[in-house]
């Protein structure tokens, strides 16, 4: 099975600030990398898929972007509501999500 | 408005039987994969497995074969979930969210149901 790692587990951040995750997989799985964000009690909210593509409805300060075995999700500008946790997601084989990172308010 | 509803949360003992549904709406259900993911109390997410109801063809993750059944009414456009025989270990949030080909992201989720498990 492909594994799926992703850094840090945790940050804390200020409002406006840039907030980088990064994803890794275990094999090349293309760019069948989906992120996603939930907050507490609620189901996860699709933000990027295929690496780079913005889900629509989804504001532009979200990015994606990949290199080899590696994704990052970019928040250029972090707003009071991003505060949440994200997971990345391989499709590329049999499904694997990562163990997700906590973004809270420093 | 693509919909996906889920039945509501279920008190079960060890031991019970157990079936949750998914309830698709808004778009054809026969021809988007219907995936169930757990999200056990402060974990991550896991996928179970998934189900394509245009020809019922259904995939399990390795940690969940056996475990759990799932199948799809076309007819009532419903997805569901089931145990034979509930654990302690099953409690958690199940979702279930649609995809439209086997690559695809999961572009809407159902709002979860919480199953617990206790004596």
């Amino acid at each position: 099975d492909i594994q799926m790692t992703q850094s840090p587990s945790s940050l804390s951040a200020s409002v406006g600030d840039r907030v980088t995750i990064t994803c890794r997989a275990s094999q090349n799985i293309r760019s069948y990398l989906n992120w996603y964000q939930q907050k507490p009690g609620k189901a996860p909210k699709l933000l990027i898929y295929a690496a780079s593509s913005l889900q629509s409805g989804v504001p532009s300060r979200f990015s994606g972007s990949e290199s080899g075995t590696d994704f990052t999700l970019t928040i250029s500008s972090l707003q009071p509501e991003d505060f949440a946790t994200y997971y990345c997601q391989q499709s590329y084989s049999t499904l694997t999500f990562g163990p997700g990172t906590k973004v809270d308010i420093k | 408005e693509v919909q996906l509803v889920q039945s509501g949360a279920e008190v079960k003992k060890p031991g019970e039987s157990l079936k949750i549904s998914c309830k698709g709406s808004g778009y054809s259900f026969t021809n988007y994969w219907v995936a169930w993911v757990r999200q056990m109390p402060g974990k991550g997410l896991e996928w179970m497995g998934i189900i394509y109801p245009g020809d019922s063809d259904t995939r399990y993750s390795p940690s969940f074969e056996g475990q759990v059944i799932i199948s799809a009414d076309k007819s009532i456009t419903t997805a569901y979930l089931q145990w034979g025989s509930l654990k302690a270990s099953d409690t958690a949030m199940y979702y279930c969210a649609r995809r439209v080909t086997a690559t695809a992201p999961f572009d809407y989720w159902g709002q979860g149901t919480l199953v617990t498990v206790s004596s």
